[in-house]
């Protein structure tokens, strides 16, 4: 079965420390999304990568970051810079750019 | 400033009637729109999407009607089933660069039997 899987579901982080949230996806998709969603908003575009290689900063892309090294994965990084780290977030994908997106389903972060 | 805007939080319909979802939005430059399902603890599941050169998509029991003039887009599940209850969400792309997703806050939805 082809899809996106997001792993770990549920992560706790210290104050300080950085933690990398995985994604990875077997449609063969060239575009790549995270997403912050925090209650009662919408989801919020944090980076994307419409190719291998190649990745753009989204509306709040400070405090994260990312890579692309293939075409399957797309991990994100919460620094200790993002100030207010705890959210849900979602990885997406879709076959290009302006498609329709798969989401996986999440992985929540805390801060203890 | 939100530019997709879902003004309803929550939504309750009951089984076999028609629910209608909104959505408004304020970027005129924005071209295709989408609506996503989401249930706890899963991520969105795509649903049904328009272009603005339409101005109604069907699909089964979901139809997406689109208003241009107005900036309003509405999601009809018509007849309603309680496996419907979830939350909705809208979003908007002006097909740009960036390729992003604008999204609304969502709706719940809930069906009663």
């Amino acid at each position: 079965d082809g899809g996106i899987t997001q792993s770990p579901k549920y992560l706790f982080r210290k104050e300080g420390q950085n933690v990398t949230l995985s994604c990875e996806q077997n449609l063969n998709h060239d575009a790549m999304y995270w997403y912050r969603q925090d209650p009662g908003q919408g989801l919020r575009l944090i980076y994307y990568s419409q190719i291998v290689n190649d990745f753009q900063k989204g509306d709040i892309a400070e405090g994260y970051s990312v890579s692309r090294e293939k075409k399957e994965s797309f991990p994100l990084t919460v620094t200790s810079a993002q100030k207010n780290p705890t959210a849900f977030y979602l990885c997406a994908s879709s076959r290009q750019l302006y498609q329709p997106q798969h989401f996986g389903d999440g992985t929540r972060l805390s801060i203890l | 400033d939100q530019q997709v805007k879902q003004n309803s939080p929550s939504l309750s319909v009951q089984e076999g009637r028609i629910s209608i979802l909104n959505c408004d939005y304020t970027n005129s430059m924005f071209d295709y729109f989408l609506w996503y399902k989401k249930y706890p603890a899963e991520g969105p599941t795509f649903l049904i999407s328009i272009s603005s050169i339409k101005d109604k998509n069907e699909d089964g029991r979901f139809t997406v009607f689109l208003n241009k003039s107005a900036k309003h887009l509405s999601l009809h599940i018509v007849p309603s089933q309680p496996g419907d209850s979830a939350v909705y969400f809208c979003a908007a792309t002006d097909g740009g660069s960036q390729g992003n997703l604008i999204f609304g806050k969502g709706t719940k939805l809930s069906v009663k039997p």
